[in-house]
């Protein structure tokens, strides 16, 4: 089992700003196949970048993800107030399919 | 616009078996990977299992001995089983789709309680 762990656990930030977040494989995930999500209180988790880099449908370009192998970031440039969230990568490359622990966005 | 909505007891005594069903509104089902993934306070998000292709299954080893996914074709449904459950299977459950195995659409999620 691939296991995905987040960093920071939380990071507290103000509108405007740049932020990267990372998620760390076990061992290589084959094909790029990481997304990241995000996830509001008392929503389902949204989908933001697909295959390490590719932003889902209708996703901002303010997010971006990259890495390959074990080490992949997600950046969020010039963070708006609906960005503060809970965000969480995941891999779909091996059986069983595992999500991180997700890093926690906060306003300052 | 894909939507999934998923449906269920909401409260399950312990040692029972648990049934959701999660209703599909995409042309494409029949070509979708079909998930059922949970999220606790503990546990975080766990993948549960999909089903595909109208049949072909893939599980969590860790839930293995106790899932069922099934799909009913005809109605635009698919549906999980959870025998045994205790405390530890108390979570929000959702019901998720893609093209592949990265879940694209996901429903809104519903409670699972499981207490006596």
């Amino acid at each position: 089992e691939i296991v995905l762990t987040q960093s920071p656990g939380t990071l507290s930030l103000s509108p405007g700003e740049r932020v990267t977040l990372s998620c760390r494989a076990s061992q290589s995930v084959g094909g790029n196949y990481l997304a990241w999500f995000q996830q509001k209180p008392g929503q389902a988790p949204r989908l933001l970048v697909d295959d390490g880099s590719s932003r889902a449908t209708g996703i901002p370009d303010r997010f971006s993800g990259s890495g390959s192998g074990t080490d992949f970031t997600l950046t969020i440039d010039r963070l708006e107030s609906e960005d503060f969230a809970m965000y969480y990568c995941g891999q779909f490359a091996n059986s069983p399919l595992t999500f991180g622990q997700g890093t926690r966005l906060e306003i300052k | 616009q894909v939507q999934l909505q998923e449906s269920g007891p909401g409260l399950v005594k312990p040692s029972e078996t648990l049934s959701l069903t999660c209703s599909v509104s995409i042309d494409s089902f029949k070509r979708h990977y079909l998930n059922w993934i949970r999220q606790s306070p503990g546990r975080g998000l766990e993948w549960i299992g999909f089903i595909y292709n109208s049949g072909n299954t893939n599980y969590n080893p860790s839930l293995k001995s106790r899932v069922t996914i099934s799909v009913d074709t005809s109605k635009n449904q698919f549906s999980l089983r959870l025998t045994s459950v205790s405390d530890a299977d108390t979570a929000v459950y959702y019901c998720a789709s893609g093209p592949g195995w990265t879940p694209h659409h996901w429903g809104q999620g519903t409670l699972l309680t499981v207490s006596s």
